[in-house]
C-alpha cells in the first residue's frame, strides 16, 4: 500500500529534551515537506527537501532540522523544542515537479510542557 | 508570494442540500495547481480534488466539484448532497510551477452538516 507514515503519533515532552519525529514514504517521491498546523493559520511549511541530500527552508523553520539521507526518510528534528512547538505535525511528498497532490502522512501530535 | 485565502472559519449545511467552500488565491505565475483537502475530526489529511490553471473544465470527482474562476482568481469547493460523514476541516491549497515544488494552504473552513 502507497503511503507516508510518521512516529509517533502522539507525543507528550518536556522543554529542552531532543525529540525526532520520523517520516517514511514508499512511493519513490523525490519531494517531501514537513508541516505544522496551528488553529486559523491553516498548514505552514517547516522544511522540505527535493532529492537526497538537498534540504531547505520553509516558512517556519526556526528551532527544527531535518536530515535526508535517504530517498524514502525524511526526519524531523527538535533539539530543544519549547512550549510554542506544540503542533500537530504532518510529512508529506511527491514526486518533484509536477502538479500532482501531495501525500500525507497521519499527523504526530506534539505537546511541549 | 502566493496567498490562499479561506474567508469562511466555520459553515454549517443540511443534510441533503449543497454547500460552497470559499476559496481564492494570488499568484502571478501563469500555471498553477489548485487543491482541496478533506480533514476530519481523526486528524489526517484527504486529498479531494485537483483543478490545474489550464484546465478548460471545472473538476469534478463524485459529489465534489471545484468552481473556477480563473479572471477572479477563486477556486470553490462545492459539495453536493451532503452527508453526516463530510463534517470536517476543509483546506484550499496551491503549488505553482511546474519548477516550484511548495504547497500552500488556506486557513481552512470548518464544515458541520445537520441531520
Amino acid at each position: 500500500e502507497a503511503q507516508v507514515t510518521q512516529n509517533p503519533r502522539y507525543l507528550i515532552t518536556v522543554t529542552g529534551k531532543k525529540l525526532t519525529v520520523t517520516c517514511s514514504q514508499n512511493m519513490n517521491h523525490e519531494y517531501m515537506s514537513w508541516y505544522r498546523q496551528d488553529p486559523g493559520l491553516g498548514l505552514r511549511q517547516i522544511y522540505y527537501s527535493m532529492n537526497v541530500e538537498v534540504t531547505d527552508k520553509g516558512d517556519v523553520p526556526e528551532g527544527y532540522k531535518v536530515s535526508r539521507k535517504e530517498k524514502r526518510n525524511f526526519p524531523l528534528i527538535l533539539e530543544s523544542p519549547s512550549p510554542n512547538q506544540t503542533s500537530l505535525y504532518f510529512c508529506a511528498s511527491s514526486f518533484k515537479n509536477s502538479y500532482n497532490e501531495q501525500f500525507f502522512g497521519p499527523g504526530t501530535r506534539l505537546t511541549v510542557l | 508570494a502566493q496567498k490562499i485565502t479561506q474567508t469562511q472559519p466555520g459553515m454549517f449545511v443540511q443534510e441533503k442540500e449543497a454547500v460552497t467552500l470559499d476559496c481564492t488565491y494570488d499568484t502571478s505565475d501563469p500555471s498553477y495547481g489548485l487543491f482541496w483537502y478533506k480533514q476530519p475530526s481523526s486528524g489526517e489529511m484527504i486529498f479531494l480534488i485537483y483543478q490545474g490553471s489550464y484546465d478548460q473544465q471545472n473538476a469534478t470527482e463524485g459529489r465534489y466539484s471545484l468552481n473556477f474562476q480563473k479572471a477572479r482568481k477563486s477556486a470553490n469547493l462545492v459539495i453536493s448532497a451532503s452527508q453526516l460523514g463530510d463534517s470536517a476541516m476543509y483546506f484550499c491549497a496551491m503549488r505553482e510551477g511546474p519548477g516550484n515544488n511548495d504547497m500552500r494552504f488556506g486557513a481552512g473552513t470548518r464544515l458541520t452538516v445537520k441531520p
